[in-house]
This record gives structure tokens, sequence and C-alpha cells, in this order.
């Protein structure tokens, strides 16, 4: 258990609908990310919070993807419109030092299935 | 050109030999190195980091790097069915950017 939490683990919906899943990091006020990872990939980046701000998003992400990070605690993830192809796993990581290691504490992942 | 590649494997390496993982990354500004261990079903943790050109060693993990080639690899000496796992490499340009993952390589230790 790295302390890093995500919920739900597993979602399966129906294409069209919308999705939000949640990650509470292991402290506030540091580095948390969000990937997305298919079977038999890496680790795909979304997109990068430091505290509340979100520093960087994949130019790859369509604008049905937003991310929040209020306060600098907790960060949510929702897709609008979900299609099928934003089947996937998708992880929350946390840099937890006060200096940026690099060095990510994955959460187990929030399962998305669109039917 | 992906901004970090594996060769995907599987590498298969009989129990108590050396396994060798490569990587290559493209940015030559990058600056922290990483290697995640995967397994079936489970998330990324992290084995080993390295920021420096050399060697960095930790129990029967080594780390190599060679930021002139641009390229990172890992050796796990004696190895055990357990290091069986998809091992991933990842790179960090500087202390305010994204890291990148490579899509890993697969790794089956065989008794």
């Amino acid at each position: 258990d790295t302390g890093v939490s995500q919920d739900p683990r597993h979602k399966i919906t129906k294409r069209g609908q919308n999705v939000t899943f949640r990650c509470d990091p292991i402290s506030e006020h540091n580095r948390l990310y969000w990937y997305r990872q298919t079977l038999g990939q890496g680790p795909e980046f979304l997109t990068y919070f430091q505290n509340e701000a979100q520093l960087e998003k994949s130019r790859l992400l369509s604008d049905r993807f937003s991310a929040e990070r209020p306060k600098g605690s907790f960060s949510t993830l929702e897709i609008q419109r979900t299609e099928q192809g934003d089947s996937a796993m998708y992880l929350c990581a946390n840099d937890p030092g006060q200096e940026s290691t690099g060095e990510l504490f994955f959460g187990e992942g929030s399962r998305l299935t669109v039917l | 050109q992906k901004e970090v590649e594996q060769n995907s494997g599987p590498l298969s390496v009989p129990e108590g030999a050396i396994a060798s993982l490569n990587c290559t990354y493209s940015d030559r500004g990058s600056q922290s190195f990483f290697w995640y261990r995967q397994y079936s079903g489970k998330s990324p943790e992290l084995i080993m980091s390295i920021y420096s050109n050399g060697d960095k060693e930790d129990g029967r993990f080594t780390a190599q790097l060679n930021k002139a080639s641009q390229y990172v690899s890992l050796l796990i000496r004696d190895s055990q069915p357990s290091d069986s796992a998809t091992y991933l490499c990842a790179v960090k340009r500087s202390s305010a950017s994204k890291i990148i993952f490579g899509s890993g390589t697969r790794l089956s230790i065989r008794p």
C-alpha cells in the first residue's frame, strides 16, 4: 500500500456518459500526476499538478478530459461523453517530497470500461 | 520518434543469470531517470532512480546511465522467478516537468 488512494477501482459505463475518478495523495501540496494505461503499454501522461496548479496537460488529451485539484489536496479526473476508446486503467501518482524527485508512488488505479 | 523507447520483449532469462534491460530517450536535456517494476494487474512501483552518469547499485539491481548516448539500462543479478514482471523506464527533464514512461519490457525468469 503506497498510501495513494483511488476511487472507484472499477467503473463500467455506457458510451456517452460522464465519469469522474478521485485520487487522494499521500500528502498535500506537492506533485500529483494522472496517467492512462492500456494493455501492453506503458503509462501515458495525461496531466500534472504542483499543489493546486495544473502545470501541464497532454496535447493528445481531448477537451472531454478535465482534471482539478482544489486546495492542493485530492484530485479529480472527469471524462465527459465517454467513448469506447477511453477504456483503460487510469492511474494517479504522487511525488510527495518537499522537493520534486520524480520518484512516484502510484495508486491502485481506476479501471474504466466503456460499453 | 518516441520520447522513451524500450524493447517490448518478452526477455527470457534463466534463474540465477543476469537480466539486462535497456532504454533510450530522445530529449538530450533529460535530467532524471527511473526504473519501475509492474507486476501483472498491479500498479508500477519504483525500484531505481539515477541522476548522473555511471552506475548505481542497490542490492541485486544496478542502473547505468550514459547521457552522451542517451541510454539507460537496468541489470538484475541472480535473477529470481519473482523478478518476472514488466520493467518500465521513465525520464524527467527537470524538477518542474512531467515524467514520461516507455512502453516497458516484459521479463520472464525461467526456472
